[in-house]
């Protein structure tokens, strides 16, 4: 069955660029999609097909998708940013999330 | 506006059932894939069942065999028939909503109903 692979935790400053990786074979080949969940709370669609926002997620968040690799990205990160980060792929009729990745602004 | 709203947890003793429940506002459930993910204390997001608008069915190995997806076009709900259950199925369960368009993904979810299997 497919993989996806999270770094279990990121730190950033605040004001800083943080970046949280999801790995899977050939990811590349397919569209990621990334949500945000922060405690207590349902998750929340921030980034889909690779690099697109919903409305109302701000611009300061964007995504990358290539070869086996899909980045989140968020720069100026603000307090507000501190949440657990889930990706997510579709792979021949399955939903399949990474492990999560917490990231906490210090 | 998209609302999902989801009931039925509650605390089971293995081997108990259980019928979750997921009511939906501001679309239609029949023109949409629809899904049940679970998160369990801690973990993270494990997609679980869906329903596509053909009526069709699929699940993951995980719950294969004791978990049923159906919905109730009157109603617009959507429910999940969960049997056997696992101290393993101890999670939150979310109803979330394919994309019209982009079935790849989820672009609404519901709030989560907690089931806890102990005995």
């Amino acid at each position: 069955s497919y993989e996806l692979t999270q770094p279990p935790s990121v730190s950033v400053s605040p004001g800083q660029t943080a970046s949280i990786t999801c790995s899977g074979d050939k990811l590349g080949d397919k569209y990621a999609y990334w949500y945000q969940q922060k405690p207590g709370q349902s998750p929340v669609r921030v980034i889909f097909q690779d690099t697109k926002r919903p409305s109302g997620i701000p611009d300061r968040i964007s995504g990358s998708n290539s070869g086996n690799t899909a980045t989140l990205t968020i720069s100026g990160t603000q307090a507000m940013d501190e949440a657990d980060y889930y990706c997510q792929a579709w792979d021949r009729g399955l939903w399949v999330f990474g492990g999560g990745t917490k990231l906490t602004v210090l | 506006e998209v609302q999902l709203v989801e009931s039925g947890g509650g605390l089971i003793q293995p081997g108990g059932s259980l019928r979750l429940s997921c009511a939906a506002s501001g679309f239609t459930v029949t023109n949409n894939y629809m899904s049940w993910v679970r998160q369990a204390p801690g973990k993270g997001l494990e997609w679980v069942s869906v329903i596509y608008t053909d009526d069709s069915t699929s699940y993951a190995d995980s719950v294969k065999g004791r978990f049923i997806i159906s919905r109730d076009n009157s109603k617009n709900t959507m429910y999940l028939q969960v049997n056997s259950l696992r101290a393993e199925d101890t999670a939150v369960y979310y109803c979330a909503k394919h994309e019209y368009g982009d079935y790849e993904h989820f672009d609404y979810w519901g709030q989560g109903t907690l089931v806890t299997v102990s005995s």
